[in-house]
């Protein structure tokens, strides 16, 4: 069974530029994980996604980030414009749920996209 | 509102020895996940355990064990005569249970262990 997958892998861009990051959930998996990971810390969650639908944004800085997953399968993150402190490693995470009507929340993550703004 | 700590930054041991990593939580929830995840140099978070909060049972998987105790909020990690392979930064963290949807997991900041030879 093929995991998530992440593109790119590095990417290296200019504060004030844009950038976006895309996720192909593993098959199947209804919900779908954006991780921000600031070097030495533990990931932390930017959305949430079921399906299409938004279930937790709460942690997103809207006002520079964009996430959509449109078909409820792959999605797109997107920062514009970037800032020196959005250097981290972008995790995507997907998982299924619903299972007997409880959460069964076993994330299966991917390889990160790895931003470095200068 | 959920947190986790890991209070052990960073631990070094040599081949061999047994070494347990500390994670304590905070949540007001009754019903909740715990997790252990291990990252390598790679950078991918690799999932080793899932706890129910009703099972306090411990759990071993070879040379990795659990220790869930509810009393004292902890979900303690040992690792039996480690190896090199095992050197990462290793993550607990905490999920609430919502009946129909999922909820996010709450990391800590993470242990880095380095086993050498």
């Amino acid at each position: 069974e093929a995991g998530v997958a992440q593109s790119p892998r590095y990417k290296i861009i200019e504060k004030r530029q844009s950038v976006a990051f895309w996720c192909n959930p593993i098959s199947g998996h209804a919900t779908l994980y954006w991780y921000q990971q600031i070097l030495g810390q533990g990931p932390k969650l930017l959305i949430q996604f079921q399906n299409n639908g938004v279930v937790d944004d709460s942690q997103l800085p809207k006002d520079r980030f964009s996430a959509e997953r449109l078909k409820g399968v792959d999605s797109t993150l997107k920062i514009q414009p970037a800032k020196l402190e959005d250097s981290a490693v972008y995790l995507c995470a997907s998982s299924l749920d619903l299972v007997g009507g409880l959460s069964y929340n076993e994330q299966f993550f991917g390889p990160g996209t790895r931003l470095t703004v200068l | 509102a959920q947190k986790v700590t890991q209070a052990q930054t960073e631990i070094s041991v040599v081949e061999k020895e047994d070494v347990t990593l500390d994670c304590v939580y905070e949540t007001r929830d009754t019903t909740y996940y715990l997790f252990w995840y291990k990252q390598p140099p790679s950078g991918e978070l690799v999932f080793l355990i899932r706890r129910n909060s009703f099972d306090e049972q411990n759990e071993i998987s070879g040379r990795y064990s659990w220790n869930f105790q509810k009393s004292t909020s902890s979900f303690n990690f040992t690792i039996t005569a480690s190896q090199v392979v095992d050197s990462a930064v290793y993550f607990c963290a905490l999920s609430v249970i919502n009946t129909g949807t999922a909820s996010k997991l709450t990391f800590g900041t993470g242990t880095r262990l380095q086993v050498t030879l």
